[in-house]
């Protein structure tokens, strides 16, 4: 079964530094999305991305962050200098954009940043 | 703006008993979607059913059956005949339009456990 798949499964950085998360969405998609997860709370919405550019961003999507799909498979999140608060775990999603909301998630990043 | 109020945060249950998850959502879109995913413990993300707002036919799918009731705002899950691998974070989640690019709003999430 096609699945979307993270890297890397967690990653620990110091504050200030630039991170990269990478993700391969499934192969026939073509919404992307990136959402992240404080631990114990919800889900939150940070960017979508078609056709090669950002469709939708949330307020939390600053400056610090920027999407890209550099080739015809990956898709990543940059933040380039990240933060305390930037500590979560970081879901990609992708969807063929025929059904609504059913979007297929990896199974996430884990950022700790100390 | 959109809002999904999970009111339950820990939910608790022996094996082989029937478990309802409430779900209340707001939105001023007439036309809109819900959905439930789970989190199991490895963490990742597991679409469960979407239901769009013009649909408000109930839906038994083996043990899980969703209870839509457009009128009081509501998307509630049960889970019959519960069993351990059920233990899990259950999100509901509410998209914003009809379009095929539509962000997601979650609930909280419901953390529910399931005793042998």
């Amino acid at each position: 079964e096609p699945e979307v798949t993270q890297t890397p499964s967690h990653q620990v950085t110091q504050m200030g530094q630039e991170v990269i998360l990478r993700c391969v969405p499934i192969s026939n998609h073509l919404y992307f999305y990136w959402y992240r997860q404080i631990l114990g709370q919800k889900v939150e919405f940070l960017v979508s991305f078609y056709n090669n550019e950002i469709s939708e961003k949330s307020e939390i999507f600053d400056d610090q962050f920027s999407v890209e799909r550099p080739d015809g498979s990956n898709f990543t999140l940059k933040i380039r200098s990240t933060k305390l608060e930037d500590s979560a775990m970081y879901f990609c999603a992708s969807g063929s954009g025929r059904n609504t909301g059913e979007l297929f998630f990896g199974e996430g990043s884990r950022l700790t940043v100390l | 703006a959109q809002k999904v109020t999970q009111a339950q945060t820990e939910i608790s249950v022996v094996e082989k008993e029937d478990v309802t998850l409430d779900c209340v959502y707001e939105t001023r879109d007439t036309t809109y979607y819900l959905f439930w995913y789970k989190q199991p413990p490895s963490g990742e993300l597991v679409f469960l059913i979407r239901r769009n707002s013009f649909d408000e036919q109930n839906e038994i799918s083996g043990r899980y059956s969703w209870n839509f009731q457009k009128s009081t705002s509501s998307f509630n899950f049960t889970i019959t005949a519960s069993q351990v691998v059920d233990s899990a974070v259950y999100f509901c989640a509410l998209s914003d339009g009809p379009g095929a690019n539509s962000k997601l709003t979650f609930g909280k999430g419901i953390t529910l456990s399931v005793r042998p």
